[in-house]
């Protein structure tokens, strides 16, 4: 099973609104990965977790806000976002400390925000 | 830090032509070298790699690609295409000396390809 799922597909929100993006894996993946991918454009790098501590924050401002409450999950809390943050949030998973290893993408969660 | 560039950013192509889509990266160190395929509203998926060995790579749905150290090209080819094939592909490099534990992948811009029937 190389899946990595994702939920919901699509989510519309205001921009005082509070919700949650949802990645599951079951692949023993010990490193897994957020990013942002808006339109015509390669996805951009959020956050990365490995053994489910933070180990990359790339500058994402505080109203998105990552947890990994365990080695198979992966939360996006997104609160007061702004209509620039529609896009598609992809979570992707990988074997940890091999650089060789590939990255499993899930569908993604399309934003629009209001 | 590495960087990577797709040199085309749509290549229209007619069904059953062959297909080249090229890409280029900076670092004159050892790479790891990736393409994914990302179908209209679907996720990222693994083409093939290049990490070691073979300059040659074959990948799924046809795909292969060639890695020429001295060019500093990753390019990605396909003998004979089909409509299917109507996707966006992404060069990505892995950048190494970062992260312990996981993996930064840099991607190019894409490059758009579609068949033509």
């Amino acid at each position: 099973d190389t899946e990595v799922t994702q939920t919901p597909k699509h989510l519309v929100m205001g921009m005082t609104n509070k919700k949650s993006l949802k990645c599951e894996q079951h692949m023993g993946h010990r490193a897994m990965y957020w990013y942002k991918q808006k339109a015509k454009k390669p996805p951009e790098l959020m956050f990365v977790y490995s053994y489910e501590k933070l180990s990359i924050n790339e500058s994402v401002p505080s109203r998105f806000s990552p947890e990994c409450p365990n080695s198979s999950l992966l939360n996006l809390h997104l609160h007061a976002l702004q209509p620039e943050d529609s896009a598609l949030y992809l979570c992707a998973s990988s074997s940890p400390g091999r650089l060789k290893e590939t990255q499993y993408f899930g569908p993604g969660t399309r934003l629009l925000v209001l | 830090a590495q960087s990577v560039t797709q040199l085309d950013s749509q290549v229209p192509v007619f069904e059953e032509a062959p297909v080249e889509l090229r890409c280029n990266y900076s670092s004159s160190v050892s790479v790891y070298l990736f393409w994914y395929v990302q179908y209209p509203n679907q996720g990222l998926q693994l083409l093939l790699k290049y990490l070691s060995g073979s300059t040659l790579v074959k990948g799924i749905n046809g795909f292969e690609a060639e890695f020429n150290k001295s060019q500093t090209s990753f390019h990605l080819r396909k003998p004979s295409v089909h409509i299917s094939d109507t996707a966006e592909y992404f060069c990505a490099v892995c950048d190494l000396g970062i992260i312990q534990g996981a993996q930064k992948l840099v991607f190019g811009q894409g490059t758009r390809l579609t068949i033509n029937p």
